[in-house]
């Protein structure tokens, strides 16, 4: 079965700081795709980025992009000048064969002022 | 914008009783999902349905059952509710694509906190 690991439980960094978020995955596809999530407070879950795995470049999405090395299976995503409203948990997915979302266990990311 | 609702965002009930959670999606999505979110485990999947009348089961089905009459509402029943489903429910919904793997993003709901006594 397809594994998603987030290593990082829970960082914070300073208001304006760039911060990295790691998720590693394991699957056994040739061709998948690889989300970023992130819920904020007390709100829904939205889309930040996603990474099909035969593009080699990586994703990119206003501050937000992401590192995605196929061989070692990482899939990290960084955070530009960071804003308090970049406080929320994020959420590393993988789509598998049956198309169905893995989902990491969540890293909580605190902005502070 | 797609909207996505739950029918509640707090409900708390007692063991034994039958819940049931509702979802309704305005942007007619063919696909709906629900899961469940606990702390430390991420989100699993209990159910999702690729259209009407069509429910398949994800990770975790014990104990939940879903139904799905019409496009845009799927809803989600826990037949009796154990302390162990004491939970965050989330509902999500994607568009399909036709003829192609449906990686379309996901929108999901707000949320139901679910307290069984």
């Amino acid at each position: 079965a397809q594994t998603v690991t987030q290593s990082q439980p829970e960082m914070s960094v300073q208001e304006a700081e760039t911060v990295t978020l790691s998720c590693t995955y394991d699957t056994s596809e040739n061709n998948y795709y690889l989300f970023w999530y992130k819920q904020p407070p007390s709100r829904q879950m939205i889309l930040v980025i996603r990474q099909e795995a035969y593009k080699q470049q990586n994703a990119t999405e206003n501050r937000f992009s992401v590192n995605f090395q196929k061989a070692a299976k990482s899939f990290s995503l960084k955070i530009s000048d960071s804003q308090l409203g970049d406080t929320a948990m994020y959420f590393c997915a993988s789509m598998d064969s049956n198309y169905q979302l893995i989902w990491g266990a969540g890293t909580k990311l605190i902005i502070k002022p | 914008d797609v909207k996505v609702t739950q029918s509640s965002r707090y409900l708390v009930k007692r063991t034994g009783e039958k819940v049931f959670l509702e979802c309704v999606q305005d942007m007619d999505h063919e696909n709906m999902f629900w899961y469940r979110q606990d702390p430390g485990l991420g989100l699993r999947l209990i159910y999702f349905s690729y259209d009407v009348k069509m429910k398949e089961k994800g990770d975790i089905p014990e104990g939940y059952s879903v139904s799905r009459e019409k496009k845009e509402r799927f809803s989600l029943i826990l037949e009796s509710a154990s302390t162990n489903q004491t939970s965050m429910y989330l509902c999500a919904s994607s568009l399909y694509m036709t003829g192609g793997p449906p990686t379309d993003t996901q929108y999901f709901g707000p949320g139901t906190r679910l307290t069984v006594l």
